[in-house]
């Protein structure tokens, strides 16, 4: 099967600056997660949908960070106005059911 | 609130030789654990997983964990490492069913890097 695809792979911008990241998870999987991985550190979950509904974004940094998945397959995550912080890998992952987490390449963000 | 520990951020090694990464967690309620690994520049790959039953399981690349619930443990062997293991293992642990999936959602350890040596 197709894996968890991600667009762009590298990004960069400077802060202030908006940017977008793209997910197209494995056909059939409901459930959507974007984790967000700073250097050093393990990936800390940002927002998980399950079809196009957001079950948990309570770690979601809403005055800067927004996602959505209007059809319940694609997802798109944003983040308006950037800061130096911001730079890491952002990852997408999907699931089913009957499959654990299938995580994409990520997309590496640069603020400078 | 769950939480994850990794006892060890670097591990070195020689090739051919015996590698244990050490993980603890913490629970209130039973949890599913997992092994990721995570080559540069790439997402992560699931190793292995402990849903239920024996508490030795078996993954990919010959690595196998062992669950010990009253020392809340899940760590990782392999009884001969190669060159091509050199990467970053995550420890992780999700709460059952949640959200309505099985799996839920994952809370990672901070990571060990494992180099293994020729």
């Amino acid at each position: 099967e197709a894996g968890v695809a991600q667009s762009p792979r590298y990004k960069i911008i400077e802060k202030r600056q908006s940017v977008a990241f793209w997910c197209n998870p494995i056909s059939g999987h409901a459930t959507l997660y974007w984790y967000q991985q700073i250097l050093g550190q393990g990936p800390k979950l940002l927002i998980q949908f399950q079809n196009n509904g957001v079950v948990d974004d309570s770690q979601l940094p809403k005055d800067r960070f927004s996602a959505e998945r209007l059809k319940g397959v694609d997802s798109t995550l944003k983040i308006q106005p950037a800061k130096l912080e911001d730079s890491a890998v952002y990852l997408c992952a999907s699931a089913s059911l009957n499959s654990p987490l299938h995580f994409g390449n990520g997309t590496r963000l640069t603020v400078t | 609130a769950q939480s994850v520990t990794q006892l060890d951020s670097q591990v070195p090694v020689f090739e051919e030789a015996p590698v244990e990464l050490r993980c603890n967690y913490s629970s209130s309620v039973s949890v599913y654990l997992f092994w990721y690994v995570q080559y540069p520049n790439q997402g992560l790959q699931l190793l292995l997983k402990y849903l239920s039953g024996s508490t030795l399981v078996k993954g990919i690349n010959g690595f196998e964990a062992e669950f010990n619930k009253s020392q809340t443990s899940f760590h990782l062997r392999k009884p001969s490492v190669h060159i091509s293991d050199t990467a970053e293992y995550f420890c992780a642990v999700s709460d059952l069913g949640a959200g309505g999936t099985s799996y839920g959602k994952l809370t990672f350890g901070q990571g060990t890097i494992l180099t293994v040596h020729p």
